[in-house]
């Protein structure tokens, strides 16, 4: 089982509409999570961070934790074909002092217009 | 300032050339880390010093090197690598178990 699971894609959208990315991870004692955007020959962006149980909104994001199913989602509304580019889902677990930040293989977003 | 700078962005090298890469943040954080990205994959961790100290090493080649001079500054210092190592590297830097945040990256070439 990998540590940090997502749905490779890509996953397409109308412009406008809700992107849902979803991410699973192993390791029942990890403590944060991030989601970053990364465009194409660009490095990892940090968009949203969540570290408790619920929902937490920055402006068109929303990040959703629930430790219990070890599970952690981005919505993004009102997609934009400038969200277009692969979402990585991180997870820092307690190895290495809380430092070790295993990444998802990462979702392909596609918002067409 | 969210600032980690990376040199140099591009860097071509021989199978017999030591060369080194550098990582520099000012934002206080006493976590960097090495990754190597290969093409449409995720960032894959190599290395990560806490409080200046090697704290993970995943099984990287002795080719690979890491050196961590002070709280501000992170080193890869390359030696006899081959053409598979080609890849984008990238550093980042955090807080404990905080949000890291990521260089530009170095794209290296092994020719």
């Amino acid at each position: 089982q990998k540590e940090v699971e997502q749905n490779s894609g890509p996953l397409s959208v109308p412009e406008g509409a809700i992107a849902s990315l979803n991410c699973t991870y192993s390791d029942r004692g990890s403590q944060s999570f991030f989601w970053y955007r990364q465009y194409s020959g660009k490095s990892p962006e940090l968009i949203m961070f969540i570290y408790s149980n619920g929902d937490k909104e920055d402006g068109r994001f929303t990040a959703q934790l629930n430790k219990a199913s070890q599970y952690v989602s981005l919505l993004i509304r009102d997609s934009q074909p400038s969200d277009s580019a692969t979402y990585l889902c991180a997870v820092n677990g307690l190895t290495g002092g809380g430092n070790k930040l295993t990444f998802g293989t990462g979702t392909q977003l596609k918002v067409e217009l | 300032d969210t600032e980690v700078t990376q040199t140099p962005k591009h860097l071509v090298m021989g199978m017999t050339n030591k060369k080194s890469l550098k990582c520099e943040q000012h934002m206080g954080h006493r976590a960097m880390y090495w990754y190597k990205q290969k093409a449409k994959k995720p960032p894959e961790l190599m290395f990560v010093y806490s409080y200046e100290k090697l704290s993970i090493n995943e099984s990287v080649p002795s080719r690979f090197s890491p050196e961590c001079p002070n709280s501000s500054l992170l080193n890869l210092h390359l030696h006899a690598l081959q053409p598979e190592d080609s890849a984008l590297y990238l550093c980042a830097s955090s807080q404990d178990g905080g949000e890291a945040f990521f260089g530009q990256g170095t794209r290296l070439t092994v020719v």
